[in-house]
């Protein structure tokens, strides 16, 4: 299967700190992109990097490549209840039109 | 706004049932997807569309069906020789052709048995 893998399955800080969660994947990859879940709810894009990029920040997200390793991180800045919620990464394997998702990190901000 | 629709949010199926699910879009993609996300397993790919009239298995179709008759619309069927229907299903769609675009996705509909 294609599917990655992230780490940790689960994570509970406290607001205004920084919160990393990580991807792995197998195979190749044309980009890779983090996805957030608010709970009963659909996917929201956040942010997509391509294989020839290292690094992307928007806003408080930080995300980084490391094709050698077949790995990425999402940094999310001084962290906030509201960013509670499920963080996916989906990775592009030059299909161009399938996508496969990792398993997810729950995101826990305590007020 | 241009977004997907999904409906029912609830459904309830019972045994020996088929049972469909809407899937609309007005944001002019080409390709809609449909996932089933169970619980610690992320989102698995059921059926996807590139284009009206065409279709694609997934990783996991046994039990499915599916429709693309329009370019608005792609219905999934969850048939009664789905033996584990309970899940929450995702309906996402992207313009076609190319890959550096995210997907964009409804609101789900969570399908329980009766």
């Amino acid at each position: 299967s294609q599917q990655g893998e992230e780490d940790p399955q689960a994570l509970s800080i406290q607001e205004g700190e920084n919160a990393t969660m990580n991807c792995s994947y197998k195979t190749s990859i044309n980009n890779l992109q983090w996805y957030r879940q608010n709970s009963g709810r659909g996917l929201v894009h956040l942010i997509l990097i391509r294989s020839n990029e290292r690094e992307k920040h928007s806003g408080r997200l930080r995300v980084t490549l490391d094709t050698s390793k077949k790995s990425s991180s999402l940094l999310i800045t001084a962290s906030r209840a509201a960013d509670t919620a499920s963080y996916f990464c989906a990775t592009d394997h030059f299909t161009g039109n399938q996508f496969y998702f990792g398993t997810g990190t729950s995101l826990t901000v305590i007020p | 706004d241009g977004g997907i629709t999904q409906s029912p949010k609830y459904l309830f199926r019972k045994e020996g049932q088929n049972v469909t699910l809407s899937c609309e879009q007005n944001l002019n993609h080409d390709a809609m997807y449909w996932y089933r996300q169970d619980p610690g397993q992320g989102l698995r790919l059921i059926y996807y569309s590139q284009i009206v009239n065409d279709f694609q298995k997934g990783d996991i179709a046994e039990g499915y069906s599916v429709s693309r008759e329009k370019k608005e619309s792609f219905p999934l069927t969850v048939t009664s020789a789905q033996k584990n229907p309970t899940a929450f299903y995702l309906c996402a769609s992207k313009v076609y052709g190319n890959s550096n675009q995210p997907q964009h996705f409804g609101d789900g509909t969570r399908l329980s048995i009766l």
